[in-house]
């Protein structure tokens, strides 16, 4: 098993470009996160997919756009990237029947936004 | 809404000294807890979690933690480091019917001197 992939890991854009991240998870998972990581700020949600065919907003969806396209992919979308975006972005994924589990995240993505 | 607070955000240890770091937690009922660690340029990795009943809980890689309900900590500890448990350590809380999101804490980054 893979776990939780992410596609591309590094990504280098200019302002104003837009991209795609991929994230897949071989676990059969129900829920699956997007987050960014900067430097003192922890992980800070973007955006959650509690099951298939649905999607919520997190802690810092503004700027963000995310497709559940199954069970297995959840991808998320810059449309106009802005340095603010400039962080390292993970994908999680969890069994979640209700109660917290354990989240499995990927190896991130490194984008900078220059 | 829940809530983490990690006080330290650097600590240094000689390897093979013991190690305590403190995470306290902001939620009304019992919390869903759980410690992850990150290796440079990786994504987290669980290192422990607890759900309910006994509250000394062992994890991976000889850490454990203590739930102290009365002072509303999770603290990590490990008797004797290893120069690799340099890393950086993410304390996070999960509340049931939320589709399993967690709040992190901003993390402590473990260095170790040899």
């Amino acid at each position: 098993n893979a776990g939780v992939t992410q596609t591309p890991k590094f990504q280098v854009l200019k302002t104003g470009q837009s991209m795609t991240l991929q994230c897949a998870q071989d676990m059969n998972h129900n829920s699956m996160y997007w987050y960014r990581q900067d430097p003192g700020m922890g992980l800070r949600l973007i955006y959650y997919s509690a099951s298939e065919g649905t999607t919520d907003k997190g802690e810092v969806p503004n700027g963000y756009n995310v497709s559940r396209l199954n069970k297995r992919e959840f991808s998320l979308r810059l449309e106009s990237a802005a340095p603010s975006q400039t962080s390292v972005y993970f994908c999680a994924s969890s069994v979640s029947r209700g109660t917290p589990n354990e989240q499995f995240f990927g190896p991130g993505t490194r984008l900078t936004v220059l | 809404a829940q809530s983490v607070t990690q006080p330290d955000i650097h600590i240094t240890v000689s390897e093979g000294a013991s190690l305590e770091l403190r995470c306290n937690y902001s939620y009304g009922a019992t919390p869903y807890l759980f410690w992850y660690v990150q290796s440079p340029g990786q994504g987290l990795q669980l290192l422990l979690k607890y759900f309910s009943g006994d509250t000394l809980v062992q994890g991976i890689k000889g850490f454990e933690a203590e739930f102290k309900r009365s002072q509303s900590s999770f603290n990590l500890r490990k008797p004797s480091v290893h120069w690799s448990d340099a890393a950086e350590y993410f304390c996070a809380v999960g509340a049931p019917g939320t589709a399993s999101k967690l709040t992190f804490g901003t993390g402590t980054r473990l260095q170790v001197t040899l």
